[in-house]
């Protein structure tokens, strides 16, 4: 059984706090993906990364960035926390190939006051 | 533009029914699609997929029927459960490229008892 974690369900800051997230996967997936999801928006992808210390950006990467040194474990970073970074954010991981389905965390809601 | 549109926002249909969410695509190289549910507050669970070398693919109370030439696809719920009762993210990928996966913006079903 595929298991995703987060480090936080429910998280508060303030602004201009650094924020770390944190996803973790244990099964040997190599890809891993960070999203958030807002009202009416649906699912916007920030960053993800194919393998060990590679990311891409996604959608919206602006107030983010993204570290991956170990395979099972991808963390999202707010350099400095703003209120429009009020969200509930995802991660999810899977296995590069051809049907690649994506498994996601519980996700973490994050309120920055 | 969006790639994965789902045109309804909102949908209810009483219990017993049938529940029919729709989903349609544009970029004619996607052969892979899937259905996530999500409920408040968790990360979305996968539900069912379909490959473009199929139109149809069942699992249960679920079925999902690809219509390749409209570039549209449907998940139908037989019979509707209130426990149903969800947001219901279609996505989409392109098996050619490394590429994630592409979701639509949900549509959130009420399956009232």
């Amino acid at each position: 059984d595929v298991k995703v974690t987060q480090s936080s369900r429910y998280l508060v800051k303030r602004t201009g706090e650094k924020v770390f997230l944190e996803c973790v996967q244990d099964m040997d997936h190599e890809n891993m993906f960070w999203y958030r999801q807002d009202p009416g928006l649906g699912l916007r992808l920030i960053y993800f990364s194919y393998d060990v210390k590679m990311k891409e950006k996604g959608d919206i990467p602006e107030g983010y960035s993204v570290s991956r040194e170990k395979k099972e474990r991808f963390s999202l970073i707010l350099e400095s926390a703003s209120t429009n970074q009020t969200s509930m954010y995802l991660c999810a991981s899977s296995f590069s190939g051809e049907e690649d389905t994506q498994y996601f965390g519980p996700g973490t809601r994050l309120t920055v006051l | 533009d969006q790639q994965v549109k789902q045109n309804s926002p909102s949908l209810s249909v009483q219990e017993g029914r049938i529940s029919i969410l729709n989903c349609d695509y544009t970029n004619s190289m996607f052969d892979y699609f899937l259905w996530y549910k999500k409920y408040p507050a968790e990360g979305p669970t996968f539900l069912i997929s379909i490959s473009s070398i199929k139109d149809k693919n069942e699992d249960g109370r679920f079925t999902v029927f690809l219509n390749k030439s409209a570039k549209h696809l449907s998940l139908h719920i037989v019979p509707s459960q209130p426990g149903d009762s969800a947001v219901y993210f279609c996505a989409a990928s392109a098996s050619s490229g490394n590429t994630p996966l592409v979701f639509g913006k949900g549509t959130r079903l009420s399956v009232i008892a």
